[in-house]
């Protein structure tokens, strides 16, 4: 009972260097999210997919690209990572927009 | 723009003791969703409890209860019983019922069960 795998679970980078985030769901979920959580904050939507081979920009969606080409993997990169990229990332899935979120545990992404 | 307050950062309570955290939101919506999700320390969120907005009667979920106030727009969560396993930030989100798939959060609440 896997539900939202997320990897890796730690990375660190240097200024510039590029990496993918993978997210994999085996709900069969349509809809698909990556946010970002800060200290003191709380998650904030990056990019989201409705559906395979669909994305869509969320709140804070520069500097990161993504991609659906599969139903159950969502893939967040980074082209140029910059510290103020510094964050723990955070994929979801659910069935249906107004249903509720299943989440992964999370990607601790250090930027230096 | 939607958005979601919690005006608690932190908050404190007795084991066995009752507790309410607060949220509010702003919007000119009709139909919308809420939820409470929770974040232990060992990171992963986890849904408390979801409530539709056009159900007036307060959703439910074992000890969490909510009270939702349209009018106020204002969706407490109360914990009764308080339990050490409740310690854990708990984050308040908004959803509009189409148009728009953004679950918008609040900033949290971090609770923490004392002994």
């Amino acid at each position: 009972n896997a539900g939202v795998t997320q990897t890796p679970k730690f990375r660190v980078l240097k200024t510039g260097q590029s990496m993918t985030l993978l997210c994999a769901q085996d709900m069969n979920h349509e809809y698909m999210y990556w946010y970002r959580q800060d200290p003191g904050m709380g998650l904030r939507l990056i990019h989201y997919s409705v559906g395979e081979g669909t994305t869509a920009k969320g709140e804070v969606p520069d500097g990161y690209n993504v991609s659906r080409l599969k139903k159950q993997n969502f893939l967040l990169g980074l082209e140029s990572a910059a510290p103020s990229q510094t964050s723990v990332y955070f994929c979801a899935s659910s069935y249906w927009y107004n249903q509720p979120q299943h989440f992964g545990d999370g990607t601790r992404l250090s930027i230096l | 723009a939607q958005t979601v307050t919690q005006s608690q950062p932190e908050m404190s309570v007795q084991e066995a003791e009752t507790v309410t955290l607060s949220c509010t939101y702003d919007t000119s919506e009709n139909n919308y969703y809420l939820f409470w999700y929770k974040q232990p320390p060992s990171r992963q969120m986890i849904l408390v409890i979801r409530q539709e907005a056009y159900k007036q009667q307060n959703a439910t979920e074992n000890r969490f209860s909510v009270n939702f106030q349209k009018a106020a727009k204002s969706f407490s969560l109360k914990i009764s019983d308080s339990q050490l396993g409740d310690t854990a930030m708990y984050f308040c989100a908004f959803l509009t019922q189409g148009g728009s798939e953004k679950l918008v959060f609040g900033k949290g609440t971090k609770l923490t069960v004392n002994p």
